[in-house]
């Protein structure tokens, strides 16, 4: 069965710091990955999406990811942190276009002026 | 274009009692998800349907939930009756159905059951 995995379910960053969120599947074929972002009491909001092709994914606000099969990760960046990109990120799976996403547990994101 | 909408937003019961949430995706999408978020957790498939029909249900306690998406496009999920641990997130989603893999989730409802 596939799995997602987010290390650190808080993170804590000086603005203008460089964001990490790690994120690591288990799957047995190339699965599509996602990340959203929930601010709160809000739904969530695709940032970006790996399906097929370039392994380096740009999504909104500034976040990139970049899919790597002999890792098994697909790690969310940001050059430099902004006080409103602090909400809850989860990465997410599917091992097609039509089966239901496997979450995260979700990370934190806190951002310290 | 729309989002998905959701309502209530907000509600509060206590255990025994029955709740209905419901959810209108986005117009022409073929595909509706509802998930289950437990606070410090990641959504959690409940019943996925494919215009009017289920697609997948497996993780859905049929003994006190039941959705139903009778027209293709919007959908109901009901609680009855509830327990303590139902208090969580409820976030319906939808998607186009076709190659464009995306989700696009609602605001979700915020369920406390007491």
């Amino acid at each position: 069965a596939q799995s997602v995995t987010q290390l650190g379910s808080h993170v804590s960053v000086s603005e203008g710091a460089l964001v990490l969120l790690r994120c690591n599947y288990s799957s047995s074929v190339p699965p599509y990955l996602f990340w959203y972002v929930q601010y709160p009491n809000q739904g969530l909001q695709l940032l970006l999406k790996y399906t097929t092709g370039a392994t380096l994914v740009k999504g909104i606000n500034g976040f990139e990811a970049e899919f790597k099969k002999s890792e098994t990760s697909f790690h969310l960046t940001k050059p430099s942190a902004h006080m409103s990109d602090a909400a809850e990120y989860f990465c997410a799976g599917g091992l097609s276009g039509n089966t239901p996403l496997v979450f995260g547990k979700g990370t934190r994101l806190s951002v310290i002026a | 274009e729309a989002g998905v909408a959701q309502s209530p937003r907000y509600k509060i019961i206590e255990k025994r009692q029955s709740v209905a949430f419901w959810c209108n995706p986005i117009s022409g999408h073929a595909t509706l998800y509802w998930y289950q978020q437990i606070l410090g957790q990641g959504p959690k498939l409940l019943i996925q349907f494919q215009n009017n029909g289920v697609v997948d249900d497996s993780q859905l306690p049929k003994d006190r939930f039941s959705a139903e998406r009778l027209k293709g496009v919007d959908s109901t999920l009901k609680i009855q009756p509830a327990k303590l641990e139902d208090s969580a997130v409820y976030l319906c989603a939808s998607r186009i159905g076709t190659a464009q893999e995306t989700q696009y989730f609602g605001p979700g409802t915020r369920l406390l059951v007491l």
